[in-house]
């Protein structure tokens, strides 16, 4: 298995940018890097994908070292609405994927 | 339809009844996998199909829980004898195929069960 960890939770003022790291040390050669965004009450909704170096969307960046052994998620400027659990992917087997607990981002006003 | 939907949204049973859960993934979508979510926990993974097959059931936690999807399109999840630590957000998602890492996940709204 290729378990992640990143961070439980995280508080961040609307405005900042806001980081968060996983930590994925078995990645897979082949595997790619798969951030997923939760809203209460509603089902995961991919955000951002990549293999190595930068990837950057109209949501996010992604930032992945060289070893690919952690990866950070990067929200510039966040707003209320970005108040969600942010999950950073490992395998959890030939096809399905590992969410594990997830980071608590808490946007404050 | 244009997303992955679930049904019913919610769903109250008495313990010991059993419960059917059903999924409807993208159309087109050859890979559909189900989920369970304890209230603030992360996903538990408890099933995948391409097609009509179930090639890892590795994540069903007893063998009251059972899955089928026929025609490659809609999924039952069956709970028999329900019980009190069943309780939980059931989320169904789909996918192109089942291709691993780089393939995304579409997920539905979830199926809220709650025994009683």
């Amino acid at each position: 298995l290729a378990k992640t960890t990143q961070p439980i939770s995280m508080d961040s003022y609307e405005g900042q940018e806001v980081n968060i790291t996983c930590s994925h040390n078995n990645i897979a050669t082949n595997d790619y890097i798969t951030w997923y965004q939760q809203f209460p009450s509603q089902g995961p909704r991919f955000i951002i994908q990549g293999y190595k170096t930068k990837v950057t969307n109209e949501v996010a960046s992604l930032f992945i070292p060289a070893d690919r052994k952690s990866s950070t998620l990067s929200l510039p400027r966040v707003s209320l609405s970005d108040t969600a659990v942010y999950y950073c992917l490992g395998r959890g087997g030939a096809n399905n994927l590992f969410f594990g607990t997830g980071t608590r981002l808490t946007v404050i006003p | 339809g244009a997303g992955v939907s679930q049904s019913p949204s919610n769903k109250v049973t008495e313990k010991g009844k059993d419960v059917e859960l059903r999924c409807d993934p993208i159309s087109g979508h050859t890979a559909l996998y189900w989920y369970r979510q304890s209230l603030g926990q992360g996903l538990e993974f408890l099933i995948y199909f391409q097609g009509n097959s179930a090639p890892d059931k590795s994540g069903l936690p007893s063998d009251r829980f059972s899955a089928e999807r026929t025609g490659g399109s809609v999924s039952t999840l069956t709970i028999q004898r329900t019980q009190q630590e069943d309780s939980a957000v059931y989320l169904c998602a789909s996918s192109r195929v089942a291709g691993g890492s780089r393939e995304t996940q579409y997920f539905g709204p979830g199926t809220r069960l709650l025994v009683l």
